[in-house]
């Protein structure tokens, strides 16, 4: 089976841009997980989508969004971008939900750059 | 709310000797407890689990996990360190089904295993 695959794997945008950041689940996982990791903060919970709704959020500003389409697919947008929004951004799909006994397999992360 | 400690930044360790990477977690209910290892450059694969039942969890690459209810602990061991262990080791809690708890994380511990 093909692993979670994230695009791009690599952004530089400068701030006030809006970014979208892609993710496609391992075939057959219904939920999507994004998480944000930072040196400083580590690994911050984002949202969780499984079946095309929200299920979960972390505490981040309204700028941060995203949505599932029906192939399980996701994105995650960041509107209005700020220097804290630098970070590895980690996609990760399971089977059932994340906020259960299921274990995430994760991409390799895109990593956004804002100068 | 629930949390995860991880007490030790960087674990230092020979190869050959045993490794522990410690995990304490606080949650309301019966815990569902995971490891994660990250290298460089990578998302996070899982290495075990905790549901239920037996108290030691064996995983992948001889690691495993002794569950401690009363310390509320998951601390992660291998008998024999390889230097290809080195990487950074999450531990992360869920809460057991009721709820929409998300996945918390612990902030990482580098484990570095020496020649």
């Amino acid at each position: 089976k093909a692993g979670v695959t994230q695009t791009p794997r690599y952004l530089i945008k400068t701030r006030g841009q809006q970014v979208t950041l892609s993710c496609s689940p391992i075939s057959g996982h219904r939920s999507v997980s994004w998480y944000q990791q930072t040196p400083g903060q580590g690994l911050q919970f984002l949202f969780e989508y499984f079946s095309e709704t929200q299920r979960n959020k972390g505490n981040f500003p309204g700028r941060f969004s995203g949505r599932q389409f029906s192939n399980s697919r996701s994105e995650m947008n960041v509107s209005t971008l700020e220097l804290g929004d630098s970070a590895l951004y980690l996609c990760a799909s399971s089977l059932g939900s994340a906020s259960s006994y299921n274990e995430q397999f994760f991409g390799p992360g895109t990593r956004l750059t804002v100068l | 709310a629930q949390s995860v400690a991880q007490p030790e930044d960087q674990v230092n360790v020979a190869e050959g000797n045993p490794l522990t990477v410690k995990c304490t977690y606080s949650v309301s209910g019966n815990p569902y407890l995971f490891w994660y290892v990250q290298y460089p450059n990578r998302g996070l694969q899982f290495l075990l689990k905790y549901i239920t039942g037996d108290n030691l969890v064996k995983g992948s690459y001889g690691f495993e996990a002794e569950f401690n209810k009363s310390q509320t602990s998951f601390h992660l061991k291998k008998p024999s360190a390889l230097v290809s262990d080195s990487a950074l080791y999450f531990c992360a809690v869920s809460r057991s089904s009721g709820g929409s708890y998300i996945p918390t994380f612990g902030r990482g511990t580098s484990l570095i295993v020496h020649p």
